[in-house]
This record gives structure tokens, sequence and C-alpha cells, in this order.
């Protein structure tokens, strides 16, 4: 089945403790992303991926880390989680433009509490 | 950089009305314009897309609409039911579906 997945669900964490999110897609997807969604101010982007070893900040990277060592892998890092980092976050992927599908598959999401 | 509004923030209608919502972008080089469908507690799903070289496009009870000039989209659901009851997002692309930027989001409850 085609999809993007997310681990973990859910998260409780403490200020100050390191913490990866893994986000991976079976669809050889070149393009990878990680949004934040707040109440009221919709999806944000974090940071995205066009390829393998290629990454860039989205609006509000602050806080965040990504890394692409495989096309399918795209995890998130916090180095130092603060509550501001309290948020729903989904990861999502698709084809690079130019292809005629472009939808972006969402993850289930991973709600994160950081207290 | 590219910035997405989004109204109604909250919508109520009575269920076999219809629904707009509207979306508002501010780069004329943005080319494709999807909504997205978000049931409470699930992951945003793509309802319907639509690029910069069509006006309108339309599957089952739902279009969109987009007027370049004035630099704004909307949605139209017609005969609404209950399950459409969801938070709709509306987004804009400079790069054909990646970089997107996401409307605040559109509360729709249809009352039965």
């Amino acid at each position: 089945e085609a999809q993007v997945t997310q681990n973990p669900r859910y998260l409780i964490t403490v200020t100050g403790k390191k913490l990866t999110v893994t986000c991976s897609q079976n669809m050889n997807h070149e393009y990878m992303s990680w949004y934040r969604q707040d109440p009221g101010l919709g999806l944000r982007q974090i940071y995205y991926s066009m390829n393998v070893e290629v990454t860039d900040k989205g609006d509000v990277p602050e806080g965040y880390k990504v890394s692409r060592k495989e096309k399918r892998n795209f995890p998130l890092i916090l180095e130092s989680p603060s509550p501001n980092q309290t948020s729903l976050y989904f990861c999502a992927s698709s084809f690079t433009s130019g292809k005629i599908d472009n939808e972006q598959f969402f993850g289930p999401g991973t709600r994160l509490t950081v207290l | 950089g590219e910035n997405v509004e989004q109204h109604p923030s909250t919508l109520s209608v009575q269920e076999g009305d219809s629904a707009v919502i509207k979306c508002t972008y501010s780069d004329s080089a943005s080319n494709y314009f999807p909504w997205y469908k978000q049931e409470l507690g699930k992951r945003p799903q793509l309802i319907i897309d639509i690029r910069s070289n069509v006006g309108e496009k339309k599957d089952q009870r739902i279009a969109v609409t987009l007027n370049k000039t004035a630099k704004h989209f909307s949605l139209h659901i017609t005969e609404t039911q209950p399950e459409d009851s969801a938070v709709y997002f509306c987004a804009a692309s400079i790069e054909y579906g990646n970089k997107l930027v996401f409307g605040a989001g559109t509360i729709l409850r249809v009352k039965s």
C-alpha cells in the first residue's frame, strides 16, 4: 500500500531532551516536507527536501533539523525541544515539479507535547 | 514570499445547501492551487486541485474556480452532506505542488 508513515504518533517529552520523529514513504517520491499544524495558523512548512542530500528551510525552521540520506526517509530532529514546539506535526511527500501528478501525500501526524 | 488568506474561518450550512470557501494569494507566480480536507483526527487529503492555465474544475459535488487577475480561488461544495463536515485548507505553490503555502483553514459544519 502506498503510504507515508510517521513515528511516534504521540510523544510527551520535557524541555531540552533531544528527540527524533521519523518519516518514511514508499512511493519513490523525490520531494518530502515537514509541517506543523497549530490552531488558527493552518499548516506551516518547517523544512523540505527536493531529493537525497538536498534540504532547505521552510517558513518556520528555527529549533528544527532534518536530514535526507535516503530517498524514502526524512527524519525531523529537535535538538533541544521547548514548549513552543508543542504541536501536531505532519510529514508529506510528492513527486517534484514537472511531473503530472504533484499531489502531496501526508503522513498520519505526530502529536508532540513538550513540558 | 507567498501569503495565502482563507475565509471564512468557520462555516455552518444546512444539509443540502451549498458551501463556498474563498482564498487569496499574493504571489502572481503561483501556478498550482490544491484544496485539502482534514477530518477530525485525520491527515489532510487532497480533494481537488487546479493549475493556473485552467479557470474552473469540477469533480462531482466539488468545484474550484480560479481568477488569476484578482489572485483568488474558491472551493464550491454543492448538496452538502454531514460527511462533508471537516476542516478545509487551500494552498498555493509556485512550483507545481512543491513548496505549498497553506491558508489557515475553514471549519465546515453541515447540520442535518
